[in-house]
């Protein structure tokens, strides 16, 4: 079957303008998460959806950052007004999630750079 | 201070030999460890995931645990020069709250024929 879908793959955009990252996740996944990973850090946590829960936000690092997931599947991250340390590459994953050890499956992100 | 350190290199090896890649944690209440293989321009993918302390072994891959070091490695047997690669720890708690795995900056590893 088909993996984590992310599109688009690169991004190349204006600072002050609005972006759109849109993640289709493994059909059946109910957990779906998306970090960010600039060059030679780690994968930093933004945002995490679980089933019809409240998604937790705990890791979106300014109100110009937002994410929607709707009908359980696709979900989009939006970024207002980007900023040119916004530049980074930004991954999508989801997993079964309502086991500890279900692993997370990564889409190969989306490339953006802000100039 | 980060939850999870790891040297993020690279490491440079030459084809065959052993490689040890390692990570520490400040969190005791971490259960689950778990590696991940990113290679250039794509997404991790799990390689192996223990829970607790312990050995793991798959194939040429060893999955090593010592938490009352706060100290996990990941160990290549024959390398080979397909392995190169970015290397990511990743652990979670096991109770409270929602799975969310924090993760390591990553350690470069470069397998040289």
């Amino acid at each position: 079957g088909a993996g984590v879908s992310q599109s688009p793959s690169n991004k190349v955009t204006e600072k002050g303008k609005d972006v759109e990252l849109r993640c289709d996740p493994i059909s059946g996944h109910t957990a779906l998460y998306w970090y960010r990973q600039s060059l030679g850090q780690g994968l930093e946590f933004l945002i995490y959806f679980q089933g019809n829960s409240a998604p937790d936000k705990s890791g979106l690092p300014s109100d110009r950052f937002s994410a929607e997931r709707t009908g359980g599947s696709v979900s989009t991250l939006t970024i207002q007004r980007t900023q040119q340390e916004d530049s980074a590459v930004y991954l999508c994953a989801s997993s079964l999630g309502e086991l500890r050890n279900s692993p997370l499956h990564f889409g190969n992100g989306t490339r953006l750079t802000v100039t | 201070q980060k939850e999870v350190e790891q040297d993020p290199g690279p490491l440079s090896v030459p084809e065959g030999a052993i490689v040890s890649l390692n990570c520490t944690y400040s969190n005791s209440a971490f259960q689950y460890f778990m590696w991940y293989r990113q290679y250039s321009r794509k997404g991790p993918e799990l390689l192996m995931y223990t829970y607790s302390s312990g050995n793991k072994e798959d194939g040429r891959f060893t999955a090593q645990v010592d938490k009352s070091s706060k100290y996990i490695s990941l160990f290549i047997r024959d390398s080979q020069p397909s392995d190169s690669a970015t290397y990511l720890c990743a652990m979670t708690l096991t109770s409270g709250g929602s799975y969310i795995p924090t993760f390591g900056r990553g350690t470069s590893l470069i397998v040289h024929p």
